[in-house]
């Protein structure tokens, strides 16, 4: 069965720190993959989602890029973290346009 | 353009109570629908899903879920409420052959014993 991870859990940067979370997804191959930003009391905002290795699609002008180094690895990183770049952030993956799968999410706190 | 309103923010039952979460959406055509739940700092859990087919579905830890079309929507049912049933609940349209997902902004629902 398919497994998706997220690390790390939780995570307190200082304003102004580089950023860097990690996504991976196990017992699939060539999965769509998908990073979502949750914020407190807000529903979900798609803020990339990529169909394959090196192919990223951005959904909203922000501080934030993701990359996809592996077919089943996604990472989603800044330079400088802004105090609005702090939410639960959600990794999700999908078979084509099918069902999206979501990971335990990771929370970030931008001090 | 895609949109998902669910309409109660807070719901607080009664364990054994019935239960009825709202979603309406606009789309065009026949859209992908979904339900997830979140518990409080967890991930998104699929309780059902709606692609085609008979309008009710049913899906993990007793509940269902009907299409109406004519009335753009796709609530959430279940009989009766369980205590660990109390989590936020999202609703979710996806335009059939798109990678985008448009969700709700959530019902949190409280269980009282």
């Amino acid at each position: 069965s398919q497994t998706i991870h997220q690390w790390p859990a939780t995570l307190v940067q200082p304003v102004g720190s580089p950023l860097s979370l990690e996504c991976t997804v196990e017992g699939t191959s060539n999965p769509n993959l998908y990073w979502y930003r949750q914020a407190a009391g807000r529903g979900l905002q798609l803020l990339f989602y990529s169909v394959g290795i090196g192919q990223i699609s951005s959904e909203v002008p922000q501080n934030l890029s993701a990359s996809r180094p592996q077919d089943r690895q996604f990472i989603l990183s800044s330079k400088k973290l802004l105090l609005s770049d702090s939410g639960f952030y959600l990794c999700a993956w999908s078979l084509f346009t099918d069902t999206q799968y979501f990971g335990p999410g990771t929370r970030l706190t931008v001090l | 353009a895609q949109s998902v309103t669910q309409p109660d923010i807070h719901i607080t039952v009664s364990e054994g109570a019935s239960l009825e979460l709202r979603c309406n959406y606009s789309y065009g055509a026949t859209p992908y629908l979904f339900w997830y739940v979140q518990s409080p700092g967890q991930g998104l859990q699929l309780l059902l899903k709606y692609f085609s087919g008979d309008t009710l579905v049913q899906g993990i830890k007793g509940f269902e879920a009907e299409f109406k079309r004519s009335q753009s929507s796709f609530n959430l049912r279940k009989p009766s409420v369980h205590w660990s049933d109390a989590a936020e609940y999202f609703c979710a349209v996806g335009a059939g052959g798109t990678y985008k997902y448009i969700f709700g902004t959530g019902t949190r629902l409280k269980v009282l014993a």
